[in-house]
Order: C-alpha cells, then sequence, then structure tokens
C-alpha cells in the first residue's frame, strides 16, 4: 500500500518564525502536489513538482521534491498569519488513485 | 463562471429529509469528486467519477447516492442521513489522473456544510 506520512500534523508559530513541513513515502511518485485549505473554503492548489530534485518557489513558500521522489517539502519563511490553514501534500499511486498525506495544521500567531 | 461551484453553502435537514448537493465545474475536467471532511478525518474520497462513469467508490454508505449526468455536473443525493454524517462536502474536478499526462490536479469548490439534525 503507498502512503504519504505527513508532519507535524500540527504546528503552532508566532508571526515571523520559520516553519518547514515533511511530505514522506517508501514509495516512488511520478508528481505530487500540495494544497492549502483556509477555514470555511475548499483547499486550493499550491504547486505541482514532477523533478526529482526540484525546488519551486511561490513568495514565502519553497517547495521541494525529492532526488528520488519519495519526499517532498514545504518550507515557510517570515509565515504570517494569512498564511493559517491546512496544507495537504497529494500524489497519485501506481493504479491511478489519489492518495492523500494527513494534512498539516499551520496556526501563526499574530 | 470559472471554476467549480457548489449549492448549497450551507445545508441543515433532518434524519428522515432527502435533500441533494449539486456541484458544477466549468474548467473542461473529465474526471469529478466527492470528498467528506469533518473533524476526526480531515479528508475522505468518497466517490470518483471518470467521463461520468463511478470509477471508485471507498466504501461510502448506501444512503449517499452520487449522479454524474455529463462531465460538468455531479450530484449527491441524501437520504436517511445520520448526525455523524454533519461534515463539509467538498466536490473537485480534475483531468483523470488515469489518462496519459495526467497528474490528478485538483480543483475543489468552496464546499456544502452540512449539519444533520
Amino acid at each position: 500500500t503507498q502512503l504519504l506520512e505527513q508532519s507535524p500534523q500540527f504546528l503552532s508559530i508566532q508571526e515571523g518564525e520559520n516553519l518547514t513541513v515533511y511530505c514522506n513515502s517508501s514509495s516512488v511518485f511520478s508528481s505530487l502536489q500540495w494544497y492549502r485549505q483556509e477555514p470555511g473554503e475548499g483547499p486550493v492548489l499550491l504547486v505541482t513538482v514532477v523533478t526529482g530534485g526540484e525546488v519551486k518557489k511561490l513568495k514565502r513558500l519553497t517547495f521541494q521534491f525529492g532526488d528520488a521522489r519519495k519526499d517532498s517539502s514545504l518550507h515557510i519563511t517570515a509565515a504570517q498569519p494569512g498564511d493559517t490553514g491546512l496544507y495537504l501534500c497529494v500524489s497519485i499511486g501506481n493504479t491511478g488513485k489519489l492518495i492523500f498525506g494527513q494534512g498539516t495544521t499551520l496556526q501563526v500567531k499574530p | 463562471e470559472t471554476g467549480v461551484t457548489q449549492t448549497p453553502r450551507h445545508l441543515v435537514m433532518g434524519m428522515t429529509n432527502k435533500k441533494s448537493l449539486k456541484c458544477e465545474q466549468h474548467l473542461g475536467h473529465n474526471a469529478m469528486y466527492w470528498y467528506k471532511q469533518s473533524a476526526k478525518k480531515p479528508l475522505e474520497l468518497m466517490f470518483v467519477y471518470s467521463l461520468e462513469e463511478r470509477v471508485e467508490n471507498n466504501s461510502v454508505p448506501s444512503r449517499f447516492s452520487p449522479e454524474c449526468p455529463n462531465s460538468s455536473h455531479l450530484f449527491l443525493h441524501l437520504h436517511t442521513l445520520q448526525p455523524e454524517d454533519s461534515a463539509l462536502y467538498l466536490c473537485a474536478s480534475s483531468q483523470d489522473p488515469r489518462g496519459p499526462g495526467g497528474m490528478g490536479e485538483q480543483y475543489f469548490g468552496p464546499g456544502t456544510r452540512l449539519t444533520v439534525t
């Protein structure tokens, strides 16, 4: 069974701090997506990583796909209250089924 | 109108009622999804439709009945629900990840907040 292990599950930090969320697996994935969901809304796609070792930046968010395409990380620099939300990593298994991480709930306090 | 829309945004229903949730996508995608999101289990995939055919049903009780009349519309018919079915129901669409080059990038609607009394 292919799994995505996401950590930490909960994170509460002060505005201005940095943080990293991890998404790990023992399986190789062809691509991986990161989503953010704000309270009361649906998740929104942030990025898709495809190539091993790939790094993508979205303002203060940096996404990395591991060289072996088994893991990914999301790093936020100088977090702001607007970054508060649920962060999800999602990929596609060998059979074409979607595989979800458990999610990381981030709270950034002003 | 663009993206994925869902109606209603909020729904309160009794256990004996019958109601339907509606989802519409304007993105030209060929796959649509229903998810349940509650405090206990953050995101549960319920049903997947590809080209209007149901391709995935993740052990969902029969009191939830999906319908996909065409590639742009998806319904979730509800009947004799239980209080534990109260949750946020999310619809999403994508290009089918089973297709060539498909990465299954999900585009979600805003959800329907369902309360069963």
